[in-house]
């Protein structure tokens, strides 16, 4: 099984429909993160948490919501899906003793029309 | 704000190249710099990693330099290969505190 496991895959959703991303991690890590990639912009922080109590807006939270369900569980929600929120999304965790080595799950490709 | 900024955005070498990629930062406050690779279909993984108190840091085919006077560093790659062929990324860490990515680098060995 992998360290972190992201899903679904890939999900196509209407504009206006509420969808949720789901990531799970087996590293035992207290922190975790969900980044958005676009082509040309790399990866930017949407949203992350360093402990189950703990939850702290990125530089692109608008539009989205989370929900630290437990140590292991972060879930990434779009309220009301829109077009230009089409991107490749990702979990990541990592130790606090290393801080700089993230472990990052493979993905998931969301395609809003 | 944009705490890095990563240059070229795609970059093609033959095998046997040596491509640099460039990262320029803002902060003086980071404690890490490092870099990341992402094959298609796959999350990026943890590549290689340097200290703002060290000017170079080799692991195997791979070298970062670090330029603390200008605020940049880059990642070399020596003997590439077509395996080598993804998207890296730099990155920059405060303490305690959560990677910042750069724009990304399509890199391309060709054969």
């Amino acid at each position: 099984d992998a360290d972190v496991t992201q899903t679904p895959r890939n999900r196509i959703t209407k504009t206006g429909k509420r969808i949720m991303l789901e990531c799970s991690q087996t590293k035992g890590h207290d922190r975790m993160y969900w980044y958005r990639q676009d082509p040309g912009l790399g990866l930017r922080l949407i949203y992350y948490s360093f402990d189950v109590k703990d939850i702290n807006k990125g530089e692109i939270s608008d539009g989205y919501s989370v929900s630290r369900q437990a140590q292991a569980k972060f879930s990434l929600s779009l309220e009301s899906a829109i077009p230009n929120q089409t991107a490749l999304y990702f979990c990541a965790t990592s130790d606090p003793g290393q801080g700089f080595g993230y472990t990052f799950g493979s993905g998931t490709r969301l395609t809003v029309v | 704000q944009q705490q890095v900024k990563q240059s070229p955005q795609s970059l093609i070498v033959q095998k046997g190249g040596i491509p640099i990629i460039n990262c320029a930062y803002e902060n003086t406050a980071f404690d890490y710099f490092p870099w990341y690779q992402q094959f298609p279909g796959k999350g990026p993984a943890l590549l290689i990693a340097i200290r703002p108190d060290v000017s170079e840091k080799k692991e195997g085919r791979f070298t970062i330099s670090f330029n603390k006077s200008a605020k940049q560093f880059s990642l070399h790659i020596m003997d590439s290969q077509p395996g080598d062929s993804a998207t890296y990324f730099c990155a920059v860490k405060a303490s305690g505190s959560r990677l910042t990515f750069g724009e990304g680098t399509q890199l391309t060995v060709n054969p």
